[in-house]
């Protein structure tokens, strides 16, 4: 059973780039059966998918996010990482990171909330 | 705002069935498979109970099955207890936006 936990500030300045980690334990981030992928929940918002990246890097980010975000996977870590750069309040929210199967997402990890602001 | 529409809230007792409802179109539901997830807290991990329309992961239980018609999909729990206190959300692929979609999160009271 995968398990997956999310790390990182829990405080951005505006302008500045937010930095997540997700630590799996349970299996392997090698395994080619499964993307590994961020979703956020702004407070009082619904979900919106951020991205996902296989182990060798072939990522997918959702267009509306895509100019400022990068997913990637450190296998010798078996972690994988979100950036989001020049950050605004609007990207306040709690941010998930999960395993996606196809395009499902299928475990998630508890979520970790980052606040904007200065 | 989601891009798929849920009831904000419903409710039944403790032993009842309950259905809810996932609106969308044909650039997602209709042409997509569709998800469902249980979320207790805010704080807590979302637990994926239905995935590819109708299926189950393994333990997750038989009270809880989805369908999908159209341009809709419903998820239904019957047993009713009060563990299924919670926040439901359903997710699909969405072929026009070439990403997945959510909606909006339905809460479920067991009175």
């Amino acid at each position: 059973q995968l398990h997956l936990q999310e790390s990182g500030p829990g405080l951005v300045e505006p302008s500045e780039t937010l930095s997540l980690t997700c630590t799996v334990s349970g299996g392997s981030i090698s395994s080619r059966n499964y993307f590994w992928g961020w979703i956020r929940q702004p407070p009082g918002k619904g979900l919106q998918w951020i991205g996902s990246s296989s182990y060798s890097g072939n990522t997918h980010y959702n267009p509306s996010l895509k100019s400022r975000v990068t997913i990637s996977v450190d296998t010798s870590k078996n972690q994988f990482s979100l950036k989001v750069t020049s950050v605004t309040a609007a990207d306040t929210a709690l941010y998930y990171c999960a395993t996606i199967k196809v395009v499902t997402p299928a475990s998630w990890g508890q979520g970790t909330l980052v606040i904007v602001a200065s | 705002q989601s891009v798929l529409t849920q009831p904000p809230s419903v409710s039944a007792a403790p032993g009842q069935k309950v259905t809810i409802s996932c609106s969308g179109s044909t650039s997602n539901i209709g042409n997509n498979y569709v998800s469902w997830y249980q979320r207790h807290l805010p704080g807590t991990a979302p637990k994926l109970l239905i995935y590819d329309n109708n299926k189950r992961p393994s333990g997750i239980p038989d009270r809880f099955s989805g369908s999908k018609s159209g341009t809709s999909a419903t998820l239904g729990i019957t047993g009713l207890q009060t563990g299924d206190e919670a926040d439901y959300y359903c997710g699909t692929w969405d072929s026009s936006l070439s990403a997945v979609v959510f909606g909006g999160g339905t809460k479920l009271t067991v009175l």
